[in-house]
């Protein structure tokens, strides 16, 4: 069965700390993996990656996947409140429409 | 800029009551979603529509149903609710390709079932 593990659960850090999410995956014939932000409503999207070892980077958040050890990791650099939200993995399998959601981490920034 | 449109944003039901939550894209998208999001548990997949004229099951479809209406509109249906249904609704859409594309979401509709 499809699978999308997502560590840690949750996580509180201070302003300008910096943190890794991780995102680890079992699909069969893995297309691609998309990393979203979720605050109060509907989650807004941030990368989606493709293929192994290419960094996509948006401002203070970079995230980077490895299909070889099957895990994608969020990089947060310099934290602020405003970061404080869910932050969803989901990997769609080849051959199929469906988006597979992890649990989320919850992040939590403090002042 | 509407994007994904999800009704009624809030309900509350009756244990065997019957309701039906409305979504449209006007992305022009092929493919539609229903995600339920249940707290620790993440988004778990209700029933999606790869195109119009499909609905397939996903994680969690005991208790729902679905209506693609036409490419714009998708439905869920909950024919007689129960209090386990009682979550946060979520539709989505995306347009279909390779090598996979971001999927939009509506802003979310809260329903208790008491």
């Amino acid at each position: 069965e499809d699978k999308v593990v997502q560590s840690p659960l949750s996580l509180v850090v201070h302003e300008g700390d910096t943190v890794t999410l991780n995102c680890s995956y079992e699909v069969t014939n893995f297309r691609s993996l998309l990393w979203y932000k979720q605050e109060k409503k509907a989650p807004t999207f941030l990368f989606m990656l493709t293929s192994s070892g290419i960094e996509k980077k948006s401002g203070r958040l970079s995230s980077i996947l490895d299909k070889k050890e099957l895990f994608s990791i969020l990089n947060i650099t310099a934290t602020q409140t405003g970061d404080s939200a869910v932050y969803l993995c989901a990997v769609v399998p080849s051959g199929t429409y469906k988006y597979i959601f992890g649990t989320g981490t919850r992040l939590k920034v403090l002042a | 800029n509407a994007g994904v449109t999800q009704t009624p944003k809030f309900q509350v039901l009756k244990t065997g009551q019957s309701m039906t939550l409305q979504c449209a894209q006007d992305m022009n998208h092929n493919s539609m979603y229903w995600y339920r999001q249940d707290p620790g548990m993440g988004l778990r997949l209700i029933y999606y529509s790869a195109s119009e004229g499909t609905t397939d099951k996903g994680e969690v479809p005991n208790g729902y149903n679905v209506s693609r209406l036409n490419k714009r509109e998708f439905s869920l249906r909950l024919e007689s609710a129960a209090p386990s249904q009682t979550s946060v609704y979520f539709c989505a859409s995306s347009r279909t390709g390779t090598p996979g594309n971001t999927i939009y979401f509506g802003e979310g509709s809260w329903l208790t079932v008491v």
